[in-house]
């Protein structure tokens, strides 16, 4: 079966820091991505990670444990733009899995 | 500027009724999903396909759905007969695989068709 498990909701001020956990039990596995996702708009690529560790990539970075089944997307500098969806996917051979994201809302 | 395309961007219609969504991937990807996105359930893979060959459509209702790829440029989701319960944003994705050791599997999703069935 396939699980992915992300908050719903998360809320933080312009300026500061977030972390979005996403948790994982799959059949398969061969990478973990994060997509951010705008109201009314597709998805968009932000990072993927295959081994454990965080990859960094400017304001944003991810991290993953696949012992754990576990992975984050930390967001730093937090902009108005950045509110949004942010939706945890598991690659299964080609096949993307997504979770049912979480909507972050930042405020001034 | 490379891009997923999909055709209706927006669709009406009464229940009963064909409804068929077309998509034109990125010109030299070879994969192409179909998602459907609800409130409820977030982005649900329907069907996917590799070098236009159908891999997995479990995802789908197969009394009333049905995915075609009749060529490497065309992608299709066909619902008949529509009910009010398949309103939702259909999204189209496309991607390259087989490149190992590489970043590879992200998808680049079009900007959905909205479907609306009364």
């Amino acid at each position: 079966g396939q699980n992915i498990d992300q908050p719903t909701e998360m809320t933080a001020t312009e300026g500061a820091i977030v972390q979005i956990n996403c948790t994982y039990q799959t059949s398969g596995f061969n990478g973990l991505f994060w997509y951010q996702q705008h109201a009314g708009e597709a998805p968009t690529f932000l990072s993927y990670n295959v081994l454990d560790g965080l990859e960094e990539k400017g304001r944003f970075s991810s991290f993953l444990s696949r012992s754990k089944g576990y992975s984050y997307l930390l967001l730093k500098e937090l902009q108005m733009k950045d509110s949004a969806s942010y939706l945890c996917a598991v690659r299964n051979t080609d096949k993307l899995i997504f979770g049912t994201g979480t909507r972050l809302q930042v405020f001034p | 500027d490379a891009r997923v395309t999909q055709t209706p961007r927006h669709k009406v219609t009464e229940m009963g009724q064909e409804v068929t969504m077309r998509c034109q991937p990125i010109l030299g990807h070879n994969t192409v999903f179909w998602y459907r996105q609800t409130m409820m359930q977030g982005l649900e893979l329907l069907a996917y396909f590799r070098n236009r060959a159908p891999l997995d459509d479990s995802g789908m209702p197969k009394d009333r759905f049905s995915a075609e790829m009749p060529d490497a440029t065309l992608a299709t989701l066909k619902i008949q007969p529509s009910e009010p319960r398949d309103s939702a944003v259909y999204f189209c994705a496309s991607g390259r695989t087989g490149e190992i050791g590489r970043n590879t599997g992200e998808l680049f999703f079009g900007e959905g068709s909205r479907l609306t069935v009364l």
